[in-house]
């Protein structure tokens, strides 16, 4: 099956430092990679999606300057919390598409800012 | 737009008893529908998936059917295990890049 990872899994930083979250396919090429945020005990609301090599379309009222995206490979997409303040504490979820096929998803990231 | 809604849980079932989980959306054309998994602390599992009407998605025991006429995906199964408790989460995709889940019902079996 397609296998995707987050790195780190865990991670907690101090308020105004920046963090970066990566998200690897691991056996396939991904077109499109997506980021997802959830909060507790909630369903998962899209921040942003991203294609390899472009620019990533975010979601109403997600700051592309908090949230920084790079889709650098087929294979690899990080996110970087820029700045982060303990509202932006979560869970931070990617997952990845091959082609038109089904969103596969990484084992979740969970960001503490204190 | 396009939406999905599922039963509020949490539903707490005794070992080997049915399990049904609603699940109906809102959709124009022909979506794709799923049902990931998610177990505590981790991320999401794809459970099962159907992409067009009359489909049936299986998995581990679990089963739903595309309903194109009642925009339903009912997730159920016959018999449930306390390995099954976790939160599930019915979604579709109409677009391929617009993916939009339910809020999710989390499961509790006891043994």
């Amino acid at each position: 099956g397609a296998v995707v990872s987050q790195h780190p899994s865990r991670v907690i930083c101090k308020s105004g430092t920046s963090v970066k979250i990566e998200c690897r396919s691991l056996d396939f090429q991904a077109t499109t990679m997506f980021w997802y945020r959830q909060f507790p005990k909630q369903s998962l609301m899209l921040m942003a999606t991203s294609n390899e090599g472009s620019k990533a379309t975010y979601e109403q009222g997600v700051e592309k300057d908090k949230f920084l995206i790079n889709h650098a490979s087929l294979t690899l997409s990080t996110l970087t919390v820029t700045s982060a303040h303990p509202e932006d504490s979560s869970f931070y979820i990617c997952s990845a598409m091959r082609l038109q096929e089904t969103q596969y998803f990484g084992p979740g990231t969970r960001l503490l800012v204190l | 737009g396009n939406s999905v809604t599922q039963m509020e849980g949490p539903v707490t079932l005794s070992e080997e008893a049915f399990l049904t989980i609603n699940c109906t959306y809102t959709a124009t054309g022909y979506p794709s529908l799923f049902w990931y998994v998610q177990y505590p602390g981790e991320g999401l599992q794809l459970l099962l998936k159907a992409t067009k009407a009359d489909d049936k998605g299986s998995n581990k025991g679990f089963e739903a059917t595309y309903r194109k006429e009642t925009t339903s995906f009912h997730l159920e199964k016959g018999s449930v295990q306390v390995s099954d408790s976790a939160v599930y989460f019915c979604a579709l995709n109409n677009n391929n890049n617009d993916m939009r889940f339910g809020a999710g019902t989390r499961l509790t079996v006891k043994p």
